[in-house]
């Protein structure tokens, strides 16, 4: 079974620094990833996927993630924050199966302090 | 598109009742997936649909939870009876069936709250 751990529960992080959300998947075949966010009491939006092709996958918001293989990572990063950045954060992985499936992590709740 | 639509937003009930969560996907989409998210759990996987047929309800924790689409603009998710631990918000998701990975939309969510 597929499994995504987010190494950091709270990121704390003031306005305009930068920022980088951890995520690391455990999966011994092929996988599609992607990074969800949520505002409160709103559904989840999505942020960015990796299908295939290049490992830096540009996203909304300014928000950016590269897939390492090798370190089966798929961090989130954003050069620099702004205060409606304050969300909860989840990475994903689906199986390339027909469906769509997605396993979530635990989540990442970032703040950003003025 | 006015995305995926979920009611009630909120719902508040007493252990015992029956509680139905109501979804319509996307038009157009044809997979339907319906998500738990609780603090101690995370969000979890109930039950999933492709063209209105259950494909996988492996992750629906009891009985006493059930799930329809009776045809491909409608799902719902019933708990007969709900207990307090049922507490949680219900999304529901849609996607196409394409080639390649599909993206799920989320809804807005479903919050339970059992006393």
């Amino acid at each position: 079974a597929q499994s995504v751990t987010q190494l950091d529960s709270q990121v704390p992080v003031f306005e305009e620094a930068p920022v980088e959300l951890r995520c690391n998947y455990s999966s011994s075949v092929s996988v599609y990833l992607f990074w969800y966010v949520q505002y409160p009491n709103q559904g989840l939006q999505l942020l960015l996927k990796y299908l295939s092709g290049s490992t830096l996958v540009k996203g909304i918001n300014g928000f950016e993630a590269e897939f390492n293989k090798s370190q089966t990572s798929f961090h989130l990063r954003k050069p620099s924050v702004h205060i409606s950045d304050t969300a909860e954060y989840f990475c994903a992985v689906s199986d390339p199966d027909p469906y769509g499936k997605l396993t979530f992590g635990q989540g990442t709740i970032l703040t950003v302090h003025p | 598109d006015a995305g995926v639509i979920q009611s009630p937003r909120h719902e508040v009930t007493e252990m015992g009742q029956e509680v139905t969560l109501r979804c319509k996907p996307i038009s157009g989409h044809n997979s339907l997936f319906w998500y738990r998210q609780t603090m101690m759990r995370g969000l979890e996987l109930l039950i999933y649909f492709n063209n209105n047929v259950p494909i996988d309800d492996s992750g629906m924790p009891e009985d006493r939870f059930s799930a329809k689409m009776p045809n491909a603009s409608f799902s719902t998710l019933k708990i007969q009876p709900s207990e307090p631990r049922d507490s949680a918000v219900y999304f529901c998701a849609s996607s196409p069936r394409t080639t390649g990975a599909n993206v799920l939309t989320f809804g807005a969510g479903s919050r339970l709250t059992v006393l």
